[in-house]
């Protein structure tokens, strides 16, 4: 399993672009880069998944190098309900780990008003 | 769509006793099911990997007679905590996937305090 590294804490003011970086040196080859959002006492909702280069849905951004050895998840214009633990995870559905998640520390994100 | 469900959402009980936790696929069915706890402040910690018909994978460390775990059709799996202590409070969660997919969804949690 590939192992993630990201900030344990970011802080930042209402209305500004959070960028939040994981690092992923060993992913393999066929592993997806996946990000969950988690809010006290709440299951972790899905955000984004990406492979390669740049993925953007609704509600965030996933930059991808060519590499792949690192991810950037992307909030503009963050809110305060935007505060929550930010998980970082790789794997995919060829994986030898039968398709299990395997959550690093995360990135807690304050935002202030 | 892709909804999962854990009832109940809240328990309280005493030292000694079982508790049974139970974690729904609600528009899907779910051939594979997790289930995690949480920690104040820290991450999830995967406990063992259900699959529907088969026994379930317990993670190093995880003591499967005292976290029994049942997947008995593609929409429910349930965790029964056993002889309950102090020590076994904590937010469980359960996710669930269908088929091959790799995504998984996960369930609101289960608080568990026991007293």
């Amino acid at each position: 399993l590939a192992k993630t590294t990201q900030p344990i804490s970011m802080d930042s003011y209402e209305g500004q672009e959070v960028n939040i970086t994981c690092s992923h040196n060993n992913i393999a080859t066929n592993d997806y880069i996946t990000w969950y959002q988690q809010f006290p006492s709440q299951g972790p909702r899905f955000i984004i998944q990406g492979y390669k280069t740049k993925v953007t849905n609704e509600v965030a951004s996933l930059f991808i190098p060519a590499d792949r050895k690192s991810s950037t998840l992307s909030l503009p214009r963050v809110s305060l309900s935007d505060t929550a633990v930010y998980y970082c995870l790789t794997g995919g559905p060829s994986s030898s780990n039968t398709g299990k998640l395997i959550f690093g520390q995360g990135t807690t994100l304050q935002v202030k008003p | 769509g892709a909804v999962v469900s854990q009832h109940p959402s809240r328990v309280i009980c005493k030292s000694g006793t079982s508790v049974k936790i139970e974690c729904r696929s609600l528009d899907f069915q779910a051939t594979t099911m997790f289930w995690y706890r949480q920690f104040p402040k820290k991450s999830l910690m995967l406990m063992a990997t259900s699959n529907e018909g088969s026994k379930a994978t317990y993670e190093q460390g995880v003591e499967k007679d005292k976290f029994l775990i049942n997947h008995a059709s593609l929409t429910l799996s349930t965790l029964t905590v056993t002889s309950a202590h102090p020590e076994d409070s904590s937010f469980y969660i359960c996710s669930a996937r269908s088929g091959g997919a790799y995504e998984q969804y996960f369930g609101p949690g289960t608080r568990l305090t026991v007293t």
